[in-house]
């Protein structure tokens, strides 16, 4: 059975701190996924990686997908209130992911 | 218009009722999921579907059944609910790319009394 573990779990910054989410297993993943979830909704896609060593950057989201493709990161520049939100990890085998159970991220004004 | 729906959006239910959530998508991707959330425990994998005739078990199917009655439409039901299955029921979809990448729908609150 794969694993994600995913830390921290909870996460409450004021505006204009930075952060970094981590998401560890120690199996192999042939893709890593990011995604962020408001309360009540589906989640939305912010990024895949797919290659060991990866560094993908999306405005203040910076994302890395560890060498070994066993671990990845999600690091927010000048974190908002509109960055609030649950953030999940999901590593892809065979088509099917495995969630990490989230870190849920509050960024106060 | 959203490329995965889910109907309906929020249920209640007594237990021993049997239920049924939809999902349609208009992506045209061949494979679609299933996914129950529940509070500490993150998406869990009920059922998959890689293609109209090629239905998958997930780590927890027990309680539930599927039907994939075209590609773009993929039913999940409850023949018994019971309480324990309260829960935030999402479907997605996702095409043979190789990221993996999967596209969810808004999800369906159910609560079973």
């Amino acid at each position: 059975t794969q694993l994600l573990e995913q830390s921290p779990q909870f996460l409450s910054i004021q505006e204009g701190e930075n952060l970094t989410v981590y998401c560890n297993s120690s199996s192999v993943f042939s893709s890593l996924q990011w995604y962020r979830q408001e309360p009540g909704e589906g989640p939305v896609l912010l990024v895949t990686v797919v290659t060991g060593g990866e560094v993908k950057k999306l405005k203040r989201l910076t994302f890395q997908f560890g060498d070994a493709r066993k671990d990845s990161s999600l690091h927010i520049t000048a974190a908002q209130p509109g960055d609030t939100g649950l953030y999940l990890c999901a590593g892809g085998s065979n088509y099917k992911l495995t969630f990490g159970k989230g870190t849920l991220l509050t960024v106060n004004p | 218009d959203a490329d995965v729906t889910q109907t309906p959006r929020n249920r209640i239910t007594k237990t021993g009722k049997r239920i049924m959530l939809e999902c349609s998508q208009t992506k045209g991707h061949d494979r679609m999921y299933w996914y129950r959330q529940d509070p500490g425990l993150g998406l869990r994998l009920i059922y998959y579907s890689f293609d109209v005739k090629d239905i998958n078990k997930g780590e927890i199917s027990d309680g539930y059944s599927v039907s994939r009655q075209a590609q773009a439409k993929f039913s999940l039901s409850l023949e018994s609910a019971i309480p324990n299955q309260t829960a935030l029921y999402f479907c997605a979809t996702s095409d043979f790319s190789r990221e993996e990448t999967q596209y969810f729908g808004p999800g369906t609150r159910l609560l079973v009394l």
